[in-house]
């Protein structure tokens, strides 16, 4: 069946340090990929999306490709702050529900 | 405007209640979702309402769980005779168009508590 793995954390980082959180899915045809972000005390939002290989989405910074070769969409920024600290969820869906990953937890320390 | 909302926000009962858990969507949106999320997990799914069309309860992880959607628009999710392992946070989701390629939007969530 269906399945979404995303690396496990916590993960730690001081601010300004380069992420990367990997992501990968199993499914039948091409899923759209999603990330999806939960801050402290907040519900679920969209972070970002692709619909298609080699699609391209961006949100605050954040990136993610739908990489159709190897099955993934890792989530990457370049400079974090101590602002994206929260948990984050890959996602994959194409018909009925989304299929969620486990979530990582970011702590962006100053 | 309004998103999602559910109520109560939390609830704590005991071993053996049954309890009512309320879901609002965005008004128009005809996909709706329960899913639910134990601590250290991710978000398990339960059943998915589209439209006029019968519910998908695939995720339901027992026949104590059960979901209706009324007129197209609120939802109800009942748990019968609750258990200790069904303290969790049950989130909402709605979705403009059907299917998961389809960005949903998600309420705070209830918390449950089964002592």
């Amino acid at each position: 069946g269906n399945s979404v793995t995303q690396m496990e954390g916590p993960v730690t980082l001081s601010e300004e340090a380069f992420l990367t959180i990997n992501c990968t899915y199993t499914a039948t045809g091409y899923p759209s990929l999603f990330w999806y972000v939960q801050y402290p005390g907040e519900g679920l939002q969209l972070l970002l999306k692709a619909t298609k290989a080699d699609d391209k989405g961006s949100n605050k910074g954040f990136e993610a490709t739908y990489r159709k070769e190897t099955t993934s969409f890792h989530l990457e920024k370049g400079s974090v702050q101590v602002s994206d600290s929260a948990v984050y969820f890959c996602a994959g869906g194409s018909q009925g529900n989304l299929i969620f990953g486990k979530g990582t937890k970011l702590s962006v320390k100053p | 405007g309004a998103g999602v909302s559910q109520s109560p926000s939390n609830k704590v009962t005991e071993k053996g209640k049954d309890v009512e858990l309320r879901c609002d969507p965005i008004s128009g949106h005809t996909a709706l979702y329960w899913y639910r999320q134990s601590l250290g997990q991710g978000l398990e799914f339960l059943i998915y309402f589209q439209g006029n069309s019968a519910p998908d309860k695939s995720g339901l992880p027992s026949d104590r769980f059960s979901a209706e959607r009324t007129g197209g628009s609120v939802s109800t999710l009942t748990i019968q005779r609750t258990q200790q392992e069904d303290s969790a946070v049950y989130l909402c989701a709605s979705s403009p168009l059907a299917g998961g390629r389809n960005e949903q939007f998600f309420g705070p969530g209830t918390r449950l508590t089964v002592l």
